[in-house]
């Protein structure tokens, strides 16, 4: 079945620093792909997505490409600052009734 | 921006009581999805609704569980009996057609006693 795999964390990195979160997936076809962000004890927030091969999703300096040879869509930002600190997950679409499938989340906390 | 609303953000509940977490969707949206997370753990699909069905649910959704769509704007997540591994967040969803503004709610905290 389709699954999303997500690089452990937790990922500390000082501000400014380069943030990669890498992601890959196992799907049939190309799915929409998702990153989703979750801020302490909120709710989850799309972050960016892409629709087919070769898109760039970017949104607030992040962004991530849709990469099909390699099944990835890793997530990529210059300099983080302190208030990216968060849980990030990337999803896919699966499936016709439209299911989110997530990876298991990567948590970054960048320090000052 | 449109929102999708959530009610109540935390619920404490007995063990063996019965809970209805209520959720309000995008007015004009047609699909409705019911996803939980275990605290620290990864977001999991439950139930997917469309046309007042059920269009996909998953292992985890059993016969505790049930949704409804009573008056044409709330959509619950009903759980008959909890047990304690019942407790986590609750995410209601709701997208129209394709892919575009799928929204999700911030959530019900559910502690199970």
């Amino acid at each position: 079945g389709n699954s999303v795999t997500q690089m452990e964390g937790p990922v500390t990195l000082s501000e400014e620093a380069f943030l990669t979160i890498n992601c890959t997936y196992t799907a049939t076809g190309y799915p929409s792909l998702f990153w989703y962000v979750q801020y302490p004890g909120e709710g989850l927030q799309l972050l960016l997505k892409a629709t087919k091969a070769d898109d760039k999703g970017s949104n607030k300096g992040f962004e991530a490409t849709y990469r099909k040879e390699t099944t990835s869509f890793h997530l990529e930002k210059g300099s983080v600052q302190v208030s990216d600190s968060a849980v990030y997950f990337c999803a896919l679409l699966s499936g016709n009734t439209g299911k989110l499938i997530f990876g298991q989340g990567t948590t970054l906390q960048v320090k000052p | 921006e449109p929102e999708v609303t959530q009610t109540p953000s935390h619920q404490v509940t007995q063990m063996g009581q019965e809970v209805i977490l209520r959720c309000v969707p995008i007015s004009n949206h047609l699909y409705f999805y019911w996803y939980r997370q275990i605290l620290g753990q990864k977001v999991e699909f439950l139930v997917s609704f469309y046309n007042n069905e059920i269009s996909e649910k998953s292992e985890i959704f059993d016969d505790q569980f049930s949704v409804e769509r009573p008056d044409g704007s709330n959509f619950t997540l009903k759980i008959r009996s909890t047990k304690l591994e019942d407790s986590a967040m609750y995410f209601c969803a709701s997208r129209g057609e394709g892919i575009y503004g799928y929204t999700f709610g911030s959530g019900t905290r559910l502690t199970v006693v």
